[in-house]
């Protein structure tokens, strides 16, 4: 069974740092891309970033560039999203999905919520 | 970036009647690979995003055949044939033909009337 578990939210001064982590089981982890979607109070839901199998190639939501570093340990079966400078409008649950390229985000973790507020 | 827009943005549905969720882009979803890559999510209360339709028309294992997926190029469809209490959540469509970034539309909330 494909398992997906977000960790590392919480609550950060505006400009402050949080790092989220998503371990994978179930699954051939370095067979697939991994992606991170935001969904903020009352919004949609937003693509954040993608990450290839081997993570040499990274993508970004233009919001997000420069400030977001996604990566991933195949060794450990684990994709991480550091978020340095976060705003208030950073405030999300943030999902880790699996390939949302080529399988159309085919499974999802339940979500961490970051909270972005002095 | 390709734009998605859905409609309506809230659906009160009676239970056991139809219904229909409009998703249309802003350019071609159609791939050069000859696949369109739209998808659609339901996401319950309280609940992540679960993933009901890729490709257009290609049903999730384990969703109900009551739900069906159609369309072509920048116009797609979602449809309930008859509606379950289950159903109430929040559908986005998304495209993944043209990125950076993959894009959904801005949801639409279906209730029970």
């Amino acid at each position: 069974e494909v398992q997906l578990v977000e960790s590392g939210g919480g609550l950060v001064q505006p400009g402050g740092s949080l790092r989220l982590s998503c371990a994978a089981s179930g699954f051939t982890f370095n067979r697939y891309w991994m992606d991170w979607v935001r969904h903020a109070p009352g919004k949609g839901l937003e693509w954040v970033a993608n990450t290839n199998e081997d993570g040499s190639k990274k993508w970004y939501v233009e919001s997000v560039k420069g400030r977001f570093t996604i990566s991933r340990d195949n060794g450990k079966n684990s994709l991480y999203l550091q978020m340095n400078s976060l705003r208030a409008e950073d405030t999300a649950f943030y999902y880790c999905a699996r390939d949302c390229n080529w399988r159309g985000c085919d499974y999802w973790g339940q979500g961490t919520l970051v909270t972005v507020s002095s | 970036d390709v734009v998605m827009t859905q409609s309506p943005l809230s659906l009160p549905v009676t239970l056991g009647q139809p219904a229909s969720i409009s998703c249309r882009s802003s350019q071609s979803l159609v791939h050069s690979d000859g696949n369109t890559y739209l998808n659609w999510f339901q996401q319950r209360p309280g609940q992540s995003p679960r993933r009901l339709i890729y490709k257009v028309s290609n049903r999730d294992s384990g969703v109900p055949d009551r739900f069906s997926g159609s369309g072509s190029g920048t116009d797609f469809t979602l449809r309930i044939t008859r509606v379950e209490a289950e159903d109430v959540a929040v559908y986005y469509c998304m495209q993944a033909t043209q990125w950076p970034p993959y894009t959904f539309g801005q949801g639409t909330k279906l209730e029970i009337k």
